[in-house]
């Protein structure tokens, strides 16, 4: 059983595209997270929603849109791709907000 | 703005000794702290965590040392393993309201055998 699980494990795309990445935990945990990790290993908090609610809302450009149809799911949806998008993406959930975070596997992106 | 943690830097130990591995924060109203290790191609996985009333706790192996005097964490590691070879992050909560973790630069660590 997969606690948290995004899909795709990989995208590949062309600059421009519009893209999207899934997000689903079966935790039934409250908060739900996207952070971005660079290629310097720099994980980065970019969203986080609580109860479909978005509560954090890091400087990401507005091309990046959270959306939470419901708590266990929260998906990421990224216009116009450019080449500095290019990352790996984990999703990530906690019961209690700043609390231990259980993390997807990734999705590694990348913007050609 | 605050940070946690170093610039990456690497450690290498020969399997069987123990493995030290430090995270210097500067966030003072922080109360939470929590170490995870990455493994290539994986997503961070919890190993221990630890709150701001206590300064140690022990894991199975691990150990986790908290001296809030010098804004100091450190992960102790016991008999290390050829599978204990990974980026580890240690992590604080004290920004963005307490409603997230901030995560350092990450150490890698590798075990020879």
């Amino acid at each position: 059983d997969t606690a948290v699980s995004q899909t795709p494990k990989y995208l590949v795309t062309q600059m421009g595209n519009d893209k999207s990445i899934k997000c689903e935990q079966n935790l039934g945990h409250d908060t739900m997270y996207w952070y971005k990790q660079d290629s310097k290993k720099f994980l980065k908090i970019m969203f986080s929603y609580n109860n479909k609610e978005l509560i954090i809302n890091e400087t990401v450009p507005n091309r990046f849109s959270p959306k939470s149809p419901d708590k266990a799911h929260l998906n990421l949806h990224i216009n116009s791709l450019e080449l500095g998008d290019s990352a790996v993406y984990f999703c990530a959930s906690s019961q209690d907000r700043g609390r231990k975070l259980f993390f997807g596997s990734g999705t590694q992106l990348s913007v050609l | 703005g605050e940070s946690v943690g170093l610039h990456l830097p690497t450690l290498s130990v020969q399997e069987g000794d123990n493995s030290i591995i430090n995270c210097a924060y500067s966030n003072s109203a922080s109360d939470y702290f929590i170490w995870y290790k990455q493994e290539s191609g994986k997503g961070p996985q919890f190993i221990i965590d630890i709150r701001s009333n206590m300064d140690k706790r022990q894991g199975q192996r691990v150990t986790v040392l908290l001296n809030k005097t010098v804004k100091h964490l450190s992960l102790q590691i016991a008999a290390t393993q050829p599978g204990d070879s990974a980026v580890y992050f240690c992590a604080e909560n004290g920004n963005s309201g307490y409603s997230t973790l901030t995560f350092g630069k990450g150490t890698m660590l590798l075990v020879s055998p």
